[in-house]
């Protein structure tokens, strides 16, 4: 399987502070997405990746990729208490299939 | 705006039933996915379509099938349903690569 692997399962942390989020996968991929998911709620997209780039920024978000290391992490900061839900890397293949990892769930402290 | 209908949003099927979820996209989408999801687990790819009448399966494909006869509609099938089959069913669509577009789910109560 190439389902992406979320480190940490949870993180809990204070507002302002910054939350960072791993993802890794087993084979090659040709981009990597990350999703979020408010309790009870729909997935909203966040970012997309391709495997020839190495880092995107969307507002007060940061994704790096490193296709040697089959890793992706996702960078939030200045944290708010809105911020608080269940985080998602999908890999996608050259072909279209898009797996997702189990997912970290982020609460932030006010 | 993309829309991706799921046909049910709620169902409550026996055990061994047969169980047809249906989904529709009007954005000429070529993949198409279903997902379950359960508390804990995440997301998992049940099976997933680049074309019509092509069919990939994905990480969890035991006791489900599809059929993509046109390119807006992937039907999810249960064969024969059972109770660890219920579940929060997401169907979603996209160009490849590309953000996915999710319906509004399907939650199925297999008793």
């Amino acid at each position: 399987s190439q389902q992406g692997e979320e480190d940490p399962q949870a993180l809990s942390i204070q507002e302002g502070e910054n939350a960072t989020m791993n993802c890794s996968y087993k084979t090659s991929i040709n981009n990597l997405q990350w999703y979020r998911q408010n309790s009870g709620r729909g997935l909203v997209h966040l970012i997309l990746i391709r495997s020839n780039e190495r880092e995107k920024h969307s507002g007060r978000l940061r994704v790096t990729l490193d296709t040697s290391k089959k890793s992706s992490s996702l960078l939030i900061t200045a944290s708010r208490a809105a911020d608080t839900a269940s985080y998602f890397c999908v890999v996608g293949t050259s072909y279209g299939k898009l797996t997702f990892g189990q997912g970290t769930i982020l609460t932030v402290h006010p | 705006d993309v829309k991706v209908t799921q046909s049910s949003r709620y169902l409550v099927k026996r055990t061994g039933e047969k169980v047809f979820l249906e989904c529709v996209q009007d954005m000429d989408h070529e993949n198409m996915f279903w997902y379950r999801q359960d508390p804990g687990l995440g997301l998992r790819l049940i099976y997933f379509s680049y074309d019509v009448k092509m069919k990939e399966k994905g990480d969890i494909p035991e006791g489900y099938s599809v059929s993509r006869e046109k390119k807006e509609r992937f039907s999810l099938i249960l064969e024969s349903a059972s109770t660890n089959q219920t579940s929060m069913y997401l169907c979603a669509s996209t160009i490849n690569p590309g953000e996915l577009f999710f319906g509004e789910g399907s939650r199925l109560t297999v008793l």
